[in-house]
């Protein structure tokens, strides 16, 4: 089953610390995306990231990287220097594809409350 | 802003009430997406629609319906509304339905049942 473990509940840190936010994912699909989704306390989803199965490259934009271990099934997530506006919950998010390409629901993850100190 | 427009963004109403929820997804997109964000059960899929025709259902109850209108925009309906259906709505849009196309949310709809 498609399955997204964001096994971080909750972390706290202090302004400029960085932060690796945690995602392990189970799929039976050979192709299959991965996404990271903020959630701030206003309570909109914000689209962060999206990741291809068949590419393995990390992303860096900005404060933000992602690191990609399909070895590991693992898509986490790191904050550098971290602001109090980072201060959100951060959700990783499977795309749930069936054949012939009729759907791609997103499969979410828990989240991760992230609480960033001054 | 994402683009997508959800209203209301409140709403308020009591226990065996029925209600409507509207989106009008970015412009370009086909399609449209209900999810359900609550404490106990997180973010969940509800519903998906693309250019008007229902593509998949996740756990919707069968008190909840849905559709995509010409114009492609979206409604949920939900009746003989328990508290438990008090929680966040949000809908989100995409050009089609291939995988690699990033799903963008609206604000929600926060739905509390007295």
């Amino acid at each position: 089953a498609q399955k997204v473990t964001q096994a971080q509940t909750e972390i706290s840190v202090v302004e400029k610390e960085d932060v690796t936010l945690d995602c392990v994912y189970e799929t039976r699909d050979t192709t299959y995306y991965l996404f990271w989704y903020k959630q701030p306390p206003s309570g909109e989803l914000v689209f962060l990231i999206r990741r291809n199965s068949f590419d393995e490259q990390n992303e860096i934009s900005g404060r933000y990287s992602w690191n990609f271990q399909k070895s590991t099934s693992s898509f986490n997530f790191t904050i550098t220097a971290s602001q109090v506006v980072d201060s959100a919950v951060y959700f990783c998010a499977l795309s749930d594809l069936r054949t012939g390409g009729a759907t791609n629901k997103l499969i979410f993850g828990t989240g991760t409350l992230l609480a960033v100190q001054p | 802003d994402s683009g997508v427009t959800q209203t209301p963004k409140h709403l308020i109403t009591a226990t065996g009430q029925r209600v409507t929820l509207r989106c009008s997804p970015r412009s370009g997109d086909l399609s449209v997406y209900w999810y359900q964000q609550s404490l106990d059960q997180g973010l969940q899929f509800l519903i998906q629609y693309y250019n008007g025709e229902e593509r998949a259902k996740g756990n919707i109850l069968e008190r909840f319906s849905a559709q995509q209108f010409p114009d492609l925009h979206s409604e949920l309906n939900l009746s003989s509304l328990e508290l438990g259906d008090s929680a966040l709505y949000f809908c989100a849009s995409s050009v089609g339905t291939v995988g690699n196309q990033p799903q963008h949310f609206g604000d929600g709809t926060r739905l509390s049942i007295l």
